[in-house]
């Protein structure tokens, strides 16, 4: 099967730019969820989707990230605008309705670098 | 708040040789689920291993088997006979076993990079 897939693998906008980042979770995967781990720091949970529909917000840095996921399938991350410090690795992830068990399947990662 | 942490930024091994890496958490809950991921360079982070808290036994797979110290919330990962596709960073991770309290939100490490020597 396909696995988690993000894009783009690099980003590299100016301060003040929108920039969107898209995860395509495995398909039927209800749960995707978002994490970003800043240079040298921990991977910090962003949000989780069941899905079309979020189900924790609460790791979302401020008003300027916007998260959605379309009719349940792939999700978006729109940082809008963009600051220095949201420079770093953004995660997608997603797991099965009932596998929270096993952790999940991750995507590469979209490398944002805010300049 | 669970908070997991790893005080090796960076850990080298020989080719063949073995290597463990630290893994120490904070929580107050008795259940849950502790993980090692690894993320090669620009590729997606893999389960290495797993363990649930309320098992005695230490998870193994394969060559990499952990230390699971509950009492001390000590999680360490030992990696047997390196290979040079062992190289990558590391990070632990903490799962809490009740759903509702915290979602089903992975708490993780700073990581551990390791690097593999021939």
């Amino acid at each position: 099967e396909a696995g988690v897939t993000q894009f783009p693998s690099h980003s590299v906008i100016e301060k003040g730019q929108t920039v969107t980042l898209r995860c395509d979770p495995i398909s039927g995967h209800d749960n995707l969820y978002w994490y970003r781990r800043v240079m040298g720091k921990e991977i910090k949970f962003l949000l989780h989707f069941v899905k079309e529909s979020k189900q924790d917000e609460s790791g979302m840095p401020n008003n300027r990230f916007l998260a959605e996921r379309t009719g349940g399938t792939y999700s978006t991350l729109k940082v809008q605008p963009a600051e220095l410090e949201d420079s770093g690795v953004y995660f997608c992830a997603s797991s099965p309705r009932q596998s929270f068990v096993y952790g999940y399947t991750f995507g590469s990662g979209t490398r944002l670098t805010v300049v | 708040a669970q908070t997991v942490t790893q005080s090796q930024p960076e850990m080298s091994v020989q080719e063949a040789e073995t290597v463990t890496l630290s893994c120490t958490y904070d929580t107050s809950e008795s259940d849950y689920y502790l993980f090692w991921y690894k993320q090669p360079p620009s590729r997606q982070m893999i389960l290495v291993i797993r363990q649930e808290a309320y098992k005695q036994q230490n998870a193994t797979e394969n060559r990499f088997s952990v230390n699971f110290q509950k009492a001390a919330k000590s999680f360490s990962l030992k990696i047997s006979d390196s290979q040079l596709g062992d190289a990558a960073m590391y990070f632990c991770a903490y799962r809490s076993f009740k759903q509702e309290t915290s979602g089903s939100r992975l708490t993780f490490g700073e990581g551990t990079q390791l690097t593999v020597n021939p």
